[in-house]
């Protein structure tokens, strides 16, 4: 079964300073990788998405992650966080067996932007 | 208009009652599911359809039944609910393929008392 482990429930940075959130997966076949957003009282927005056409990907919001099929992981990164930044962040791997599409997702990582 | 639409958006009740979530989306997808999310816990999935004739349990299916009326609405029950249902309940709509993403709805927060 496929997983993903997103290291670090609860992430805090400075406005203006580097964000990192680290998503790690288990996959027997290359996936598919997703990062959500999720603000309070919303659902969830895709931010980007990894499908193997090119290994750094860029989002929304000046967002970016990293396919590193080495490292196994997917890392979501933002020069310079801003406090509109502030919100919930979900990886999310996609199954690829057969035809039976489903999500696994981390458990998310808490980003807290400080003035 | 929100294309994932799911009512009520909040909902308090007791123990034993039976409860509906329902959702319609407006994206033509096939494909909807229901998610519970719970602090910590990420989003985890309780039943899925890819069709009207198709429902698939999830991980966490136990004490849940849905109900795919059509295409485009996919309701969540539970027909005895108890305090550890308490959770946010999202649905989501998604296409036959896996490279892309799926689609949610703004949740229904549910408080089992």
């Amino acid at each position: 079964a496929q997983s993903v482990t997103q290291l670090g429930s609860h992430v805090s940075v400075s406005e203006g300073a580097l964000v990192l959130l680290r998503c790690n997966y288990s996959s027997s076949v290359p996936p598919y990788l997703f990062w959500y957003v999720q603000y309070p009282n919303q659902g969830l927005q895709l931010l980007l998405k990894y499908t193997s056409a090119a290994t750094l990907v860029k989002g929304i919001n000046g967002f970016e992650a990293e396919f590193k099929k080495s490292e196994t992981s997917f890392h979501l990164t933002k020069p310079s966080a801003h406090m509109s930044d502030a919100a919930e962040y979900f990886c999310a791997v996609s199954d690829l067996r057969g035809s039976n599409y489903k999500l696994t997702f981390g458990k998310g990582t808490l980003l807290t932007v400080n003035p | 208009d929100a294309d994932v639409t799911q009512t009520p958006r909040n909902r308090i009740t007791k123990t034993g009652k039976r409860i509906m979530l329902e959702c319609s989306q407006t994206k033509g997808h096939d494909r909807m599911y229901w998610y519970r999310q719970d602090p910590g816990l990420g989003l985890r999935l309780i039943y899925y359809s890819f069709d009207v004739k198709d429902i698939n349990k999830g991980e966490i299916s136990d004490g849940y039944s849905v109900s795919r009326q059509a295409q485009a609405k996919f309701s969540l029950s539970l027909e005895s609910a108890i305090p550890n249902q308490t959770a946010l309940y999202f649905c989501a709509t998604g296409t036959g393929n896996s490279n892309q993403p799926q689609h949610f709805g703004d949740g229904t927060r549910l408080s089992i008392l």
